[in-house]
């Protein structure tokens, strides 16, 4: 199966924790993308990234939120003391190129108790 | 303002019937405008895409319709199945740089068998 890969699919945490959410991307895609996705909501981007670099995170808020995706190895999203509020989908997309269309993965629910 | 609005917010259609959902972007700055479909507990899936300089695609069932002037675009599915019930999501994808996509908020349909 050459899909977009997430682990853990759910993931609970409690006030205070560190959540750390793994994206690895379809087969051939070097392009990563993270977003949000609030219950009853839509898709907010959060940020994207290629092998070892981030070339847009004007979604990630400016604390606690950091992504990296290294040379070798899946794509991480990490949110250091978690609160409530960030219960949510955590949904990754990989792409073949920046102009190529974004295929999403399964996401991750994180909630936070 | 990058910003997609997209209505309704849900949709009951009976089988056989034609659902159609409305979207509308509100600056110039976007080249690609993917529809995804979402069931419960899954991520968005690529439903079908269509750019600019096209005022209509069609695939099976599925067709956009694309008014450049108007800044507006619309799903419509034919002979709408039980099985289309889902969330739909339209998007667009901003020209350049971050390639990232704004979502709309998503419509809600459910088919009556």
């Amino acid at each position: 199966n050459a899909g977009v890969m997430q682990n853990p699919r759910h993931l609970v945490r409690r006030r205070g924790q560190e959540a750390r959410l793994r994206c690895s991307p379809m087969k051939g895609h070097s392009h990563v993308y993270w977003y949000r996705q609030l219950p009853e909501e839509g898709l907010k981007f959060m940020v994207y990234l290629q092998k070892e670099n981030i070339i847009d995170e004007s979604g990630m808020p400016k604390e606690r939120f950091s992504a990296e995706f290294p040379k070798e190895g899946p794509s991480i999203l990490r949110i250091q003391q978690v609160v409530r509020g960030d219960s949510a989908a955590y949904f990754c997309a990989s792409s073949s190129g920046g102009k190529e269309t974004q295929y999403f993965g399964p996401g991750t629910r994180l909630l936070v108790l | 303002q990058q910003q997609v609005k997209q209505s309704p917010q849900s949709l009951i259609v009976q089988k056989g019937g034609i659902s159609i959902i409305n979207c509308a972007y509100e600056n110039t700055a976007f080249d690609y405008f993917p529809w995804y479909q979402q069931f419960p507990g899954k991520g968005p899936a690529l439903l079908i895409a269509i750019r600019p300089d096209v005022s209509e695609k069609k695939e099976g069932r599925f067709t956009i319709s694309f008014n450049k002037s108007a800044k507006q675009f619309s799903l419509h599915i034919m002979d709408s199945q039980p099985g289309d019930s889902a969330t739909y999501f339209c998007a667009a994808k901003v020209v350049s740089g971050t390639y990232k996509y704004i979502f709309g908020t998503g419509t809600r349909l459910k088919v009556l068998a």
